[in-house]
């Protein structure tokens, strides 16, 4: 079975901060992937990255960097000068190789203040 | 290119009712998924299917909840007889392949009263 944990429920930062949102994925699969989704007040689940098991470099794109660190199981995701738009619950997911369903942490409630 | 739609955006049932949901994927998606949010809880699986096939149902509560997917285009989750403790956020997501990135849906936020 696979387990994500989200160990920030909420977390408070003023506009042009960075901030770092942690989420740790147990499975035993030896290959699997990971992602992170924005929920904002509107309701849907964006897509925002993705990571793979056995990708070597871990990268940034715009504002949004990921740390992967297989040793630990966490997938750490940065938001760099954050902004009020940047406001949102942000989830945690993870998949195995051989299914296609989806283990999701329970959300970190992200509020950048202006 | 038109994304993951779903109808109806709300739905508010009597205990006992029942209710249909639809999902619509995105174009060429064989990879359909159904999800659900409960009371502020994670987003949990429900079922999978790949074109008009059950891959995986294992997340599925009980058998009062049915899912079809005919001709392997739109999706719809039934829920017959509703309860209380079905009222939540159900998502459907697609995707290209089982390994690929899903695209969610906005949801339906049902409540059973």
């Amino acid at each position: 079975a696979q387990k994500v944990t989200q160990a920030q429920t909420e977390i408070s930062v003023v506009e042009k901060e960075d901030v770092t949102l942690d989420c740790v994925y147990e499975t035993r699969d030896t290959t699997y992937y990971l992602f992170w989704y924005k929920q904002p007040p509107s309701g849907e689940l964006v897509f925002l990255i993705r990571r793979n098991s056995f990708d070597e470099q871990n990268e940034i794109s715009g504002r949004y960097s990921w740390n992967f660190q297989k040793s630990t199981s966490s997938f750490n995701f940065t938001i760099t000068a954050s902004q009020v738009v940047d406001s949102a619950v942000y989830f945690c997911a993870g998949g195995g190789t051989s299914y296609g369903k989806l283990t999701f942490g329970q959300g970190t409630i992200l509020t950048v203040h202006p | 290119e038109a994304g993951v739609t779903q109808f109806p955006s709300h739905s508010v049932i009597e205990k006992g009712q029942t209710v249909t949901l639809r999902c619509d994927p995105i174009s060429g998606h064989d990879n359909l998924y159904w999800y659900r949010r409960v009371m502020g809880k994670e987003i949990k699986f429900l079922l999978h299917f790949v074109k008009e096939s059950k891959q995986d149902e294992s997340g599925m509560p009980n058998n009062r909840f049915l899912a079809e997917r005919t001709g392997g285009t739109y999706s719809t989750l039934k829920v017959q007889p509703a309860e209380l403790e079905d009222s939540g956020v159900y998502f459907c997501a697609s995707s290209q392949g089982i390994r690929g990135e899903q695209f969610f849906g906005p949801g339906t936020r049902l409540t059973v009263l």
